[in-house]
């Protein structure tokens, strides 16, 4: 079946540092993928999404790109805010999955908090 | 247009109890899924609906079921509550239900069961 893998953290960083968060994925089929951010106390916000292979996905400073060759989709901050603190969560569906097997398989997430 | 509202926010239950979620998709969305957080298994799928049919069901016990009205809204209950069974249960919901298409959450309702 599908599975995400990313990094589980926490992870602490002081603010303007640069941010990595690993993630990767296997499918049976062919992905859809998305970055989806909760703050506490809510729900989750999608972040960023990529549907083919190569499409970089970007959104308030935030990248990842779709690498079908490793299986990834690595999100990327270049300078990351004391507002940036959050779980992130990386997840994916199958693109071809409108039917019986539309669901969003997710990452275990992963704290990040960024300190002044 | 308005996001994706969940009610309650909160609920507090004890074992043996019942309870019903309500999730009011984003306008126009006619797919709704439901999902359970917790911090020990993260978060895990429950079903999907589309134009009122359960298209797909996650590894849950029989216990807990749902359905979708002819407006898109849905409901999920959980009979004979079980401690396990307190999470954090987010809807989301969107446009075509296909696999590219984005799913939006709404804010989730906390479950307690005592």
């Amino acid at each position: 079946g599908d599975s995400v893998t990313q990094m589980e953290g926490p992870v602490t960083l002081s603010e303007e540092a640069f941010l990595t968060i690993n993630c990767t994925y296997t499918a049976t089929g062919y992905p859809s993928l998305f970055w989806y951010v909760q703050y506490p106390g809510e729900g989750l916000q999608l972040l960023l999404k990529a549907t083919k292979a190569d499409d970089k996905g970007s959104n308030k400073g935030f990248e990842a790109t779709y690498r079908k060759e490793t299986t990834s989709f690595h999100l990327e901050k270049g300078s990351v805010q004391v507002s940036d603190s959050a779980v992130y969560f990386c997840a994916l569906s199958d693109s071809y999955s409108g039917g019986s097997n539309y669901k969003l398989t997710f990452g275990k997430g992963t704290l990040l908090t960024v300190n002044p | 247009k308005a996001g994706v509202t969940q009610t309650p926010r909160y609920l507090i239950k004890t074992r043996g109890q019942q309870v019903t979620l309500s999730c009011s998709p984003i306008s126009g969305h006619r797919s709704v899924s439901w999902y359970q957080q917790t911090p020990g298994q993260g978060l895990q799928f429950l079903f999907e609906y589309f134009s009122e049919t359960q298209r797909n069901k996650g590894n849950f016990p029989g216990r807990f079921s749902g359905r979708q009205f002819s407006n898109s809204r849905s409901e999920m209950n959980v009979s004979t509550l079980e401690l396990g069974d307190s999470a954090l249960y987010l809807c989301a919901s969107s446009l075509t239900g296909e696999g590219t298409d984005t799913q939006y959450f709404g804010p989730g309702t906390r479950l307690t069961v005592l």
